[in-house]
Formats: C-alpha cells, sequence, structure tokens
C-alpha cells in the first residue's frame, strides 16, 4: 500500500520566491496534517484538515503561509515569499476518525532558503 | 495547554543494555499518550499509544511505556536496545475533542546505540 507521499523531497530557493509544497494522503484518510520541523522548535503543527476542511490553522506562522486542500486526495501548503528562516523540514501526516492519534507521516520535504 | 517535555535530549547506550526514555506531559483530562519513532531522513512511525485501561502497553519492536497518571509521566522502555533501534523518539499528547484533534509533540530523544 502506498503511504504518505510528499513533494519535492528537497528544495533549495532563494529568498522572496514561492514555494509550494504537495502532499497525497492515504486513501481512506480524512484527516490530513502540516508539521514543521527544525532543531529549534521541534515539531510543530501548523494547519489540520478534516474531510477537505481547516479545523486548526493557529500554528500557521503568518500570512505567507497558506494551505489548501481542494480535494481528499491532495494538499499543498504555500510559501509566499520564502524566508531563510521558512528553512526546515515539512511532514504531511494523514490519518482516519478511527485511528485517532495514529497518524502516518510522509518522508518529508526538506526545505533550504538562500 | 497541553504540553509535553522529553529531559533528555540524547541518549547513548551499549547494545543488549536496558533502555528508558522519561516523558512528563500536561494536560487537563486523561491523555491520549503516544510514542513515535523517527529513523534518520524519514517520517515518524508510531511505536505504541496509551487512551485506557491497563498503565503498561505494548507496542511494535519490543517496546513498552508505563502511563503514571501520580507522575504525569509516560516513560517508554526496553529491556535489550538493538543497533537499529538508534533514532530519534517522539512523545506525544493527543489534543482532542470527540474524535477530531492533533497531537502535540515533545522535542525528542536523539538515541545513539554503542556496539
Amino acid at each position: 500500500d502506498a503511504g504518505v507521499i510528499q513533494s519535492p523531497r528537497h528544495e533549495v530557493t532563494e529568498m522572496g520566491q514561492e514555494v509550494t509544497l504537495r502532499c497525497k494522503p492515504i486513501s481512506g484518510h480524512n484527516s490530513l496534517f502540516w508539521y514543521r520541523q527544525t532543531m529549534m522548535r521541534g515539531l510543530e503543527l501548523l494547519i489540520y484538515f478534516n474531510n477537505n476542511v481547516p479545523i486548526d490553522d493557529s500554528g500557521m506562522p503568518e500570512d505567507r503561509f497558506s494551505a489548501k486542500m481542494p480535494n481528499a486526495s491532495f494538499s499543498t501548503l504555500k510559501i509566499q515569499p520564502s524566508e531563510p528562516r521558512d528553512s526546515a523540514v515539512y511532514f504531511c501526516a494523514s490519518s482516519s476518525t478511527g485511528l485517532v492519534g495514529e497518524l502516518f507521516f510522509g518522508e518529508g520535504s526538506r526545505l533550504t532558503v538562500l | 495547554a497541553q504540553s509535553v517535555t522529553q529531559p533528555d535530549i540524547h541518549i547513548t547506550v551499549s547494545e543488549g543494555a536496558s533502555l528508558e526514555l522519561r516523558c512528563n506531559y500536561s494536560y487537563g483530562a486523561t491523555p491520549y499518550l503516544f510514542w513515535y519513532v523517527q529513523s534518520p531522513g524519514q517520517g515518524l512511525q508510531l511505536l505504541l499509544k496509551y487512551f485506557s485501561g491497563d498503565t503498561l502497553v505494548q507496542g511494535i519492536k519490543g517496546f513498552e511505556a508505563e502511563f503514571k497518571r501520580s507522575q504525569s509521566s509516560f516513560n517508554l522502555r526496553k529491556p535489550s536496545v538493538h543497533w537499529s533501534d538508534a533514532a530519534e523518539y517522539f512523545c506525544a499528547v493527543g489534543n482532542y475533542g470527540g474524535s477530531q484533534g492533533n497531537l502535540i509533540f515533545g522535542k525528542g530523544t536523539k538515541l545513539s546505540v554503542k556496539p
């Protein structure tokens, strides 16, 4: 079975550029989470969706960050404009209502903003 | 607010030795508690979870954890560590209302295993 698929795995960009990270959750899962991981702050929840609806976006750092989930099989996290402090590994995870707390993580997208 | 503390940033143990990773949580009600493991370059994988009932829970890869309400702890243990257990371990508390919610993770403990 395919797990959570994230792309790109690595992205290097320059400050000011737009970055789009993509996620395909596990088929049948109805919850999707975006986390950011840095050495300083650890794993931070940015936003999560339930049935394609954003439930909690209080972790989104600022207006430069936006996330969408147009359908059950696809989500994007966009940063515009990007800044060096956005450099991190961004994880997407999915889950199902019956799997309380059991998140299935993708392999992450490592973003470097120069 | 809910929070998770993992006091040890990095632990080194010898292969075959026992292991205990500490986790303390802050939560107003009976918590949902989890341990996840992250191998280098990978996402996180669930090791075990506690919702209610028996306070000693078994997980994958020979790991277990014990919930102690009086100490607000959920420590992870393994009686004999293998070199393949070298990874980073994250404790998490579930912030759930009904079936919706999310996980709050600790900062992680990196485990190194000496041959």
